[in-house]
């Protein structure tokens, strides 16, 4: 059966840090991959999508980026956080059969 | 972009009752899926409906594709604590990684 694992679950950043949260799925191959934040408990905004290795597809321009260096491994990142950035950060996959989203734990994010 | 109206907002009702949240748009979709969101963690997906008019249960829930393809409703009965969360109901309107369309939740709130 195919996983979904992001991680760090929690984070505390200062503004002006980078950022770094991964995400990795299992038993899955050339899945879609999304990132999605959500600020107050509602509302999933789309960030990023790929659909393939070096494929991403930026929906908000922002601070952050996203990488796929691998099929299965989907990286968020920033160069310097804003206190802005903070949020509850979702991965998920999908399969392009059906395109059924699944998602990740979610990370928090905090900005200080 | 598409949009979904989704009520009601928020839902405050009594262990035992049953619920009904619905999902509505001015577009068409080809599938509506359903989530619910725990405080803290992802989304995870109850219900999923790829054709008009079906109609699927998972337990004490079941929900609806719209004969229209513009709704979706997800009914809950003899509603019970571990129901509380956020529901949310998304559209895909297919043709890309990026269609899926999310409503912004209804919050269900359950009173002992």
């Amino acid at each position: 059966s195919q996983t979904i694992h992001q991680w760090p679950a929690t984070l505390v950043q200062p503004v002006g840090s980078p950022l770094s949260l991964e995400c990795t799925v299992e038993g899955t191959s050339n899945p879609n991959l999304y990132w999605y934040r959500q600020a107050a408990g509602r509302g999933l905004q789309l960030l990023f999508y790929s659909v393939g290795i070096g494929q991403i597809s930026s929906e908000v321009p922002q601070n952050l980026s996203a990488s796929r260096p691998q099929d299965r491994q989907f990286i968020l990142s920033s160069k310097k956080l804003l206190l802005s950035d903070s949020g509850f950060y979702l991965c998920a996959w999908s399969t392009g059969e059906r395109d059924t989203i699944y998602f990740g734990e979610g990370s928090w994010l905090t900005v200080v | 972009g598409q949009q979904l109206n989704q009520s009601p907002q928020s839902m405050f009702i009594q262990e035992g009752e049953d619920v009904s949240m619905n999902c509505t748009s001015s577009s068409i979709f080809n599938t509506w899926l359903w989530y619910k969101q725990d405080p803290g963690e992802g989304p995870v997906l109850l219900i999923a409906l790829y054709k008009a008019g079906e109609l699927t249960s998972n337990g004490r829930l079941t929900a609806q594709f719209g004969i229209t393809r513009k709704d979706s409703f997800l009914n809950i009965s003899a509603s019970i604590p571990s129901d509380v969360g956020i529901y949310f109901c998304a559209g895909l309107s297919g043709g890309g990684a990026d269609g899926l369309t999310f409503g912004k939740g209804t919050h269900l709130i359950i009173q002992p």
